[in-house]
């Protein structure tokens, strides 16, 4: 399985944009590169996922580069709200095993 | 609504005594899976389910069963609990992984004590 490696913890203001990589080696071809968002007591909520070059969508971009071995979410113009932890996942999509592996995860912190 | 559900909530236990922890999906999904959280370990997965009759070891698997007798429920086992599974536990559901999207459906987790 393909291991992941997040910053533990980042902060950040109101209105600022706030880019969070996830270092992922081991990543196999076949490998999709998910994120997820997790308030405390809630599970976690999908935000975007890719597979290479950029995806966008209306809550966040998700960028890879060629080589795949690592990616970054962005977020635009964050606010308090998304303070939150944000996990980073890899997971293949043949049809060997499916077991899922998340990061330990990045601890977001939004400042007024 | 679409949902996960799981129950129950909350449950404080003792060692050995057997319990189960429901979880049923209502979006005809495909996968199913059970993850546990601990605190500085992340969300680590315990067991999936690719389908009905289907299921396989996750990450963490030890000390826990599950079963996928229809679509959409996959109950969590824990035959004889020790306090090392004292934690946090989601289940999740997914559609079919092969036809693209890793979006799973988190319910809203159970928390265990084991005393």
């Amino acid at each position: 399985l393909a291991k992941t490696t997040q910053p533990i913890s980042m902060d950040s203001y109101e209105g600022q944009e706030v880019n969070i990589t996830c270092s992922h080696n081991n990543i196999a071809t076949n490998d999709y590169i998910t994120w997820y968002q997790q308030f405390p007591s809630q599970g976690p909520r999908f935000i975007i996922q890719g597979y290479k070059t950029k995806v966008t969508n209306e809550v966040a971009s998700l960028f890879i580069p060629a080589d795949r071995k690592s990616s970054t979410l962005s977020l635009p113009r964050v606010s308090l709200s998304d303070t939150a932890v944000y996990y980073c996942l890899v997971g293949r999509m043949d049809t060997g095993r499916r077991a899922l592996t998340f990061g330990s995860g990045t601890r977001l912190q939004v400042q007024p | 609504e679409a949902q996960v559900t799981q129950n129950p909530r909350y449950l404080i236990t003792v060692t050995g005594k057997k319990l189960t922890v429901t979880c049923s999906q209502n979006m005809n999904h495909e996968y199913m899976s059970w993850y546990r959280q601990d605190p500085g370990l992340g969300l680590r997965q315990i067991y999936y389910s690719m389908n009905v009759e289907v299921t396989d070891k996750g990450d963490v698997p030890e000390g826990y069963k599950v079963s996928r007798k229809e679509k959409r429920n996959f109950p969590l086992i824990l035959e004889s609990p020790s306090p090392n599974q004292t934690s946090l536990y989601f289940c999740a559901s997914s559609y079919d992984m092969t036809s693209g999207g890793y979006e799973q459906f988190f319910g809203p987790g159970t928390r265990l004590t084991v005393l």
